[in-house]
């Protein structure tokens, strides 16, 4: 396994565009998240996922806003009527709840720029 | 709710040089604390962690000792290299495993 993955790794797009980003987590990880970084931050946390359950979703996930992970495998995020205010880093991280290590792996991330 | 306040930045050392970014904490129960690094064009790394109180928890020279007291995991270094430049990440999670991120310390260690 080669870890976390995300797809594509940068993406620019027009103002009210939409965008769909993909992340490939840790194949036994049951557990997956998606944070948004912007510059000078640190990642902040949007939803996550155990198995094919959204089991939370944070404020900062407007309704342009949605996730899925149909099969409790990867998982698509994504952004409609995009807004320049979208611009970031968006991050996505798997861990698994079962076993003592629980820890959290983070893929490279998708850099969104909106123009 | 949690939050994770640390050492603003940047940090600019000389090599050899010892490195200590500050890190507090607000959260609710017994969290879990980490320190995550990212290094220039890389994805966030976990550097170590610590899950209970007094537990020390260290990696490539890196440690940072659990504080309950303080509500506190600082990081430490004795001796930097050119190498350890990156951005570095204070967290924490509770129950939910929902992680809590500080702003970033970026450190840039010059030869």
């Amino acid at each position: 396994d080669t870890g976390v993955s995300q797809d594509p790794r940068h993406k620019i797009t027009k103002r009210g565009q939409n965008v769909t980003f993909r992340c490939d987590p840790i194949s036994e990880h049951n557990r997956l998240y998606w944070y948004r970084q912007t510059l000078g931050q640190g990642p902040e946390f949007l939803t996550y996922f155990q198995n094919e359950a959204q089991l939370e979703k944070s404020r900062l996930l407007s309704d342009r806003f949605s996730a899925e992970r149909p099969k409790g495998s990867f998982s698509t995020l994504e952004i409609q009527r995009t807004e320049q205010g979208d611009s970031a880093m968006y991050l996505c991280a798997s861990s698994s709840s079962r076993g003592l290590d629980t820890e959290a792996f983070f893929g490279q991330g998708t850099r969104l720029t909106v123009v | 709710g949690n939050s994770v306040t640390q050492m603003e930045g940047p940090v600019t050392l000389s090599e050899e040089a010892f490195l200590t970014i500050n890190c507090t904490y607000t959260a609710t129960g017994y969290p879990s604390l980490f320190w995550y690094v990212q290094y220039p064009g890389e994805g966030l790394q976990l550097l170590l962690k610590a899950t209970k109180a007094d537990d020390k928890g260290s990696n490539k020279g890196f440690e940072a000792t659990y504080r309950k007291e303080t509500t506190s995991f600082h990081l430490e270094k004795g001796s930097v290299q050119v190498s350890d430049s990156a951005v570095y990440f204070c967290a924490l999670h509770s129950n939910d495993y929902k992680l809590s991120f500080g702003a970033g310390t970026t450190v840039t260690v010059r030869a």
